[in-house]
């Protein structure tokens, strides 16, 4: 059973401050990997993605991938309101189009 | 600019009863996908459409079929819903299906089968 784990939170942090989201996968396989931000009751839409180890950084953002511990990481630096969503975890297998595992996503609150 | 459309939005079922959930996309796309969401499960792949006349079986396909009726339709049907099947539906689609690819997701549909 391949599975992505995450803390299903909520996670709560202050206005401005550095909110850290985790992930765990359990398959050695996996080379993609993704975040989707959910907010109540929309659809998932992209955030971020990464394919090789280390640090990628988008505006706010920076997702974190280290293959040999099998955790991917977000992280939102100067959190907003507005970033309070459901952030979902999602790793694909290399060589396996089509198929991506999600996680439970992590519930983060951004407290004015 | 739509990307994709899913209809309905909401829907009751009785136990027993059919319907036919549909999903369009004006992408271009090749692939498309049908989830399910579940409080505590995460989204889970029910049936995927590789390209125009292909379907595969995801990882919950018990208890649906799919049609993918050209490019740009997907649908998904419930033949005899269950109450296990009360969830809500995302249709998705991506340019080719492969790695390190975008999932565009529809707004969903909220299903209640009593």
């Amino acid at each position: 059973q391949k599975e992505v784990e995450q803390n299903s939170g909520p996670l709560s942090v202050p206005e401005g401050a550095i909110a850290s989201l985790n992930c765990t996968y359990s398959d050695r396989g996996s080379q993609s990997f993704f975040w989707y931000r959910q907010y109540s009751g929309k659809s998932p839409e992209l955030i971020m993605s990464i394919y090789s180890n280390g640090d990628k950084e988008d505006g706010r953002f920076t997702a974190q991938l280290n293959k040999a511990s099998q955790y991917v990481s977000l992280l939102i630096r100067d959190s907003q309101p507005s970033d309070s969503a459901t952030y979902l975890c999602a790793v694909q297998r290399g060589g396996s189009n089509y198929k991506l595992t999600f996680g439970k996503g992590t519930l983060l609150t951004v407290n004015p | 600019n739509a990307g994709v459309t899913q209809t309905p939005k909401f829907q009751v079922l009785k136990t027993g009863q059919s319907m036919t959930l549909q999903c369009a996309q004006d992408m271009n796309h090749n692939s498309m996908y049908w989830y399910r969401q579940d409080p505590g499960m995460g989204l889970r792949l029910i049936y995927y459409s590789a390209s125009e006349g292909t379907t595969d079986k995801g990882e919950v396909p018990n208890g649906y079929n799919v049609s993918r009726l050209n490019k740009r339709e997907f649908s998904l049907r419930l033949e005899s819903a269950a109450p296990s099947q009360t969830s809500v539906y995302f249709c998705a689609s991506s340019e080719w299906g492969g790695t390190n690819e975008k999932l565009f997701f529809g707004s969903g549909t909220q299903l209640s089968v009593l």
